[in-house]
């Protein structure tokens, strides 16, 4: 079964407002968690990693300001994308790490942004 | 993490096995070796890892060469839900505070 879940999988938001994306560890704590964002045809582009208690961290080029990540627990992180224009439209994943050395990234369904 | 080449796209009969290549030439010595798949619209499937042994789970077996700079996944019996995108990927062992780095992967299409 699945061990990260992301909520909602599918969302329609109009231009200007915010959305919310929320990304849970089922059965395990999850210090840091990773966000992604994948548009058609095209491979999966880390955005940013989020730390429990702390700053995420940003990849070059991704607006920490427009993309705000809170990991506010040790299951959950959240996604806000603010502000949001039709070019945000895309599919957005999250993942986590479980386990020790060697340990294994678990990614989760994915969550559809469109932006009308 | 070392760079990966997987070839883009690849056919194979429905009940047939399902050899994936990787080259991971520069790989260093404390690197596993990982393979997801992404089926289209959903979130990448863990498959299989592994550092120098070969491994066996329900999915899928991974060979890797001695001198590990390549590495084949096996799919034993492709099915037609085994279509997707194959990514080969080569990570720090124990490293849960760095991502991922996707490359393109392989187009597996299986054919009835």
């Amino acid at each position: 079964g699945a061990v990260v879940s992301q909520h909602p999988s599918r969302v329609i938001c109009k231009s200007g407002t915010s959305v919310k994306i929320e990304c849970r560890s089922l059965d395990f704590q999850a210090t840091t968690m990773f966000w992604y964002r994948q548009f058609p045809k095209k491979s999966l582009m880390l955005m940013a990693t989020s730390n429990e208690g702390s700053k995420a961290t940003y990849e070059q080029g991704v607006e920490k300001d427009k993309f705000l990540i809170n990991h506010a627990s040790l299951t959950l992180s959240t996604l806000t994308v603010t502000s949001a224009h039709p070019e945000d439209s895309s599919f957005y994943i999250c993942s986590a790490p479980k386990g020790g050395a060697g340990n294994t990234i678990y990614f989760g369904e994915g969550s559809w942004l469109t932006v009308v | 993490d070392a760079k990966t080449t997987q070839p883009p796209s690849m056919d194979c009969a429905e009940g047939r096995a399902a050899n994936l290549p990787c080259n991971h030439s520069t790989i260093s010595g404390n690197e596993y070796v990982y393979w997801y798949r992404q089926i289209h619209s959903q979130g990448p499937q863990y498959i299989i890892h592994g550092l120098k042994n070969n491994e066996t789970n329900e999915m899928a077996s991974l060979i890797i060469t001695e001198d590990r700079k390549s590495s084949t996944l096996i799919l034993p019996h492709a099915t037609l839900r085994d279509t997707a995108v194959y990514y080969c990927i080569v990570r720090v062992a124990g490293g849960g505070a760095d991502g991922l780095t996707f490359g393109k992967g392989t187009h597996l299409i299986i054919q009835p």
